[in-house]
């Protein structure tokens, strides 16, 4: 069984503040790893699919870093805003072949103060 | 470009009548995913289809699920004699090419109630 684990649970920031989140997954047998954004009465919206040791990629003002080696990814916010005020969740799939079959992680709810 | 249509939104259902709900891909693609969130919950997997076809159903209930997605028409997720346990929200998702690194575009879910 593949757990993905996020933390923190939620975080509190205010306006400005530069935060990051953390994804942890079994190393072994890893395929892909999602970020997906999701808002409250909205739908998730993808942020990043990352599959390569080493992975970073940006998105305006929020960045993602892969290390499958020892199972983590970290999400950074630089700067935040109130409209970054969010549910951000990590899924993981395992081996290939396994196309769609995220396993999500419960996710880390991000309330940004103005 | 209308994204991942689901509906209906919200569906009330008594013990023992059956929930059709019903997902439309994003224009252009041809692969479905469903997940369910139970309360408390994250999401979890419950099945993919390709037009008229099953390709993995590993995460879906053994008894009283089904899902198709046929050549025309949205995909529709069916639970028979629904029990309370059935309330959730079922989200719908799609992608083009059905590519292990491809994103996931996801509808805004049903949210099931069972009375």
């Amino acid at each position: 069984i593949l757990n993905v684990e996020q933390s923190p649970q939620s975080l509190h920031v205010q306006e400005g503040d530069s935060t990051n989140f953390t994804c942890s997954f079994p190393s072994s047998n890893f395929y892909a790893l999602h970020w997906y954004r999701w808002e409250t009465a909205k739908s998730p919206e993808a942020l990043f699919v990352m599959t390569l040791n080493g992975d970073e990629k940006k998105k305006g003002r929020i960045s993602a870093t892969l290390n499958t080696k020892e199972g983590y990814s970290y999400l950074y916010i630089k700067g935040s805003q109130p409209e970054d005020s969010a549910t951000y969740l990590c899924a993981a799939i395992r081996g290939s072949g396994n196309t769609g079959k995220l396993i999500f992680g419960q996710g880390t709810t991000l309330q940004v103060k103005p | 470009n209308a994204g991942v249509m689901q509906n209906p939104r919200h569906l009330v259902r008594r013990r023992g009548q059956e929930a059709r709900l019903r997902c439309s891909p994003m224009k252009g693609h041809s692969h479905v995913y469903w997940y369910r969130q139970l309360p408390e919950e994250g999401l979890k997997f419950m099945v993919y289809l390709q037009k008229e076809n099953i390709i993995d159903e590993s995460g879906m209930p053994k008894e009283r699920f089904s899902a198709e997605f046929p050549k025309e028409g949205p995909s529709i997720l069916r639970i028979q004699q629904v029990v309370r346990g059935d309330s959730a929200a079922y989200f719908c998702a799609s992608s083009p090419m059905g590519a292990d690194h491809e994103k996931l575009f996801f509808g805004s879910g049903t949210q099931l109630s069972v009375l």
